[in-house]
């Protein structure tokens, strides 16, 4: 089980936004501004576009966005194209005993 | 551009012992923390361990802790885990990821490898 709680799948036409939670505690998300995020394709390695909440990486389109609320982190992707489809992650730190945790991930499918 | 390059993955039995290695290039890998992160087949990642730039400390997940064991040769560019008592459950990709920083204080990773794998079965 997952630090992190994320809901196992989310869809979207091409076009639409489309919104991931990310849910921790006090002691993660909810306790420090190191939430990240990662989107990976199958067979493929993670990639980073979201760091410390709501941070850019050069190169990743602002139709990614990042955003926190108390225990919960959100990841918004606007203007959906049919390329976002994939699994998204999302990570914080988990404090000195337990350094990072993941979210189990999201399926992101573009329909 | 940064290059993390995993090897050492393989086939080992419950109980033995694998060493991972992570050849880096493209950027000061001695100025960088490095972690470890694993996909099991079909599951989710999985942070296993953390160490500083200089190697003066380290981290790990409970999942590993007193079983992996996270080093670094600067002079090498390059980074291990020793992975000993293997288990069943040990079963994934092994990811080698940079850190955006050099210590603590920065817990995302900015680039990654592409992953070996280490299947644990009898």
């Amino acid at each position: 089980q997952s630090a992190l709680t994320q809901p196992p799948s989310a869809s979207g036409s091409p076009g639409q936004s489309v919104t991931i939670s990310c849910t921790g505690t006090s002691s993660d998300v909810g306790g420090y501004n190191h939430v990240s995020w990662y989107q990976q394709y199958p067979g493929k390695a993670p990639k980073l576009i979201i760091y410390e909440v709501s941070n850019r990486p050069s190169g990743v389109p602002d139709r990614f966005s990042g955003s926190k609320s108390g225990n919960t982190a959100s990841l918004t992707v606007s203007g959906l194209q049919a390329e976002d489809e994939a699994d998204y992650y999302c990570c914080s730190y988990g404090g000195s005993n337990n350094l990072v945790v993941f979210g189990g991930g999201t399926k992101l499918t573009v329909l | 551009q940064v290059q993390l390059v995993e090897s050492g993955g393989g086939v080992v039995q419950p109980g033995g012992s694998l060493r991972l290695s992570c050849a880096a290039s493209g950027f000061t890998f001695s100025r960088y923390g490095m972690h470890w992160v694993r996909q099991a087949p079909g599951k989710g990642l999985e942070w296993l361990s953390f160490i500083r730039y200089d190697g003066s400390n380290k981290y790990y997940a409970d999942s590993v802790q007193g079983r992996f064991t996270i080093s670094r040769d600067n002079s090498k560019n390059t980074l291990y885990l020793q992975m000993n008592s293997l288990r069943a459950e040990d079963t994934a990709l092994y990811y080698c990821a940079k850190a955006r920083g050099a210590a603590e204080g920065i817990y995302f990773f900015d680039s990654w490898g592409q992953a070996t794998l280490v299947t644990v079965s009898s």
